[in-house]
């Protein structure tokens, strides 16, 4: 199966500061979504950008996708102490239905940490 | 908006016992709920996918009998990790996706911690 690869594994910026993560896949993908984990607590999604998408935004978050090279990334701007958090990209893989459908594969996540 | 919730948010089991940990849809119903094991500071990693009213489909290397999934109603799955070791101790989150064409994103519970002594 596919496995994301995110960088950096981790990021310490300051409050005001953007936030770029980086995250690569291997194979042939549906959409690509970024979640967000805070410490010991569920994940939350945040922006789903298509395969046919180059680029989305919601709020200060902004996400390029190019499918050319296997890559997404994620920008948080003007970053704020609540935005500590660990995100993670996943792909989602159709493939041949069955089994693959609806399944994600995450990424190894980044550690993002903000200092006020 | 879509609200997953897990019961219980944490437990401590001795080894050789068995845990069931649950997972609600509360407001929307869901034929699919997926089920993942996360170490510290580790990524998500599928278990398996629960789809309601069949059997569940475990992924490669997730033993079926020792992480028995029951997907008894449209809002309610269940994982049951049999005769558990201290190497079962993780935090198992479950999602659930709402039904309809072209819905891909999936709503996570807030996770159950469980640490087998």
């Amino acid at each position: 199966s596919q496995q994301g690869e995110e960088d950096p594994q981790a990021l310490s910026i300051q409050e005001g500061e953007n936030a770029t993560m980086n995250c690569s896949y291997k194979t042939s993908i549906n959409n690509l979504q970024w979640y967000r984990q805070n410490s010991g607590r569920g994940l939350v999604h945040l922006i789903l950008i298509r395969s046919n998408e180059r680029e989305k935004h919601s709020g200060r978050l902004r996400v390029t996708l190019d499918t050319s090279k296997k890559s997404s990334s994620l920008l948080i701007t003007a970053s704020r102490a609540a935005d500590t958090a660990s995100y993670f990209c996943a792909t989602l893989d159709l493939g041949a239905g069955g089994t693959s459908y609806g399944k994600l594969t995450f990424g190894q996540g980044t550690i993002l940490t903000v200092h006020p | 908006g879509a609200v997953v919730s897990q019961h219980p948010s944490w437990v401590i089991c001795k080894s050789g016992t068995s845990v069931k940990i649950e997972c609600r849809s509360l407001d929307f119903q869901a034929t699919t709920m997926f089920w993942y094991r996360q170490f510290p500071k580790q990524s998500l990693m599928l278990m398996a996918t629960s789809n309601e009213g069949s059997k569940a489909t475990y992924e490669q290397g997730v033993e079926k009998d020792k992480f028995l999934i029951n997907h008894a109603s449209l809002t309610l799955s269940t994982l049951t990790v049999t005769s558990a070791h201290p190497e079962d101790s993780s935090f198992y989150i479950c999602s659930a996706r709402p039904p309809g064409q072209g819905v891909y994103e999936q709503y996570f519970g807030p996770g159950t911690r469980l640490t087998v002594t």
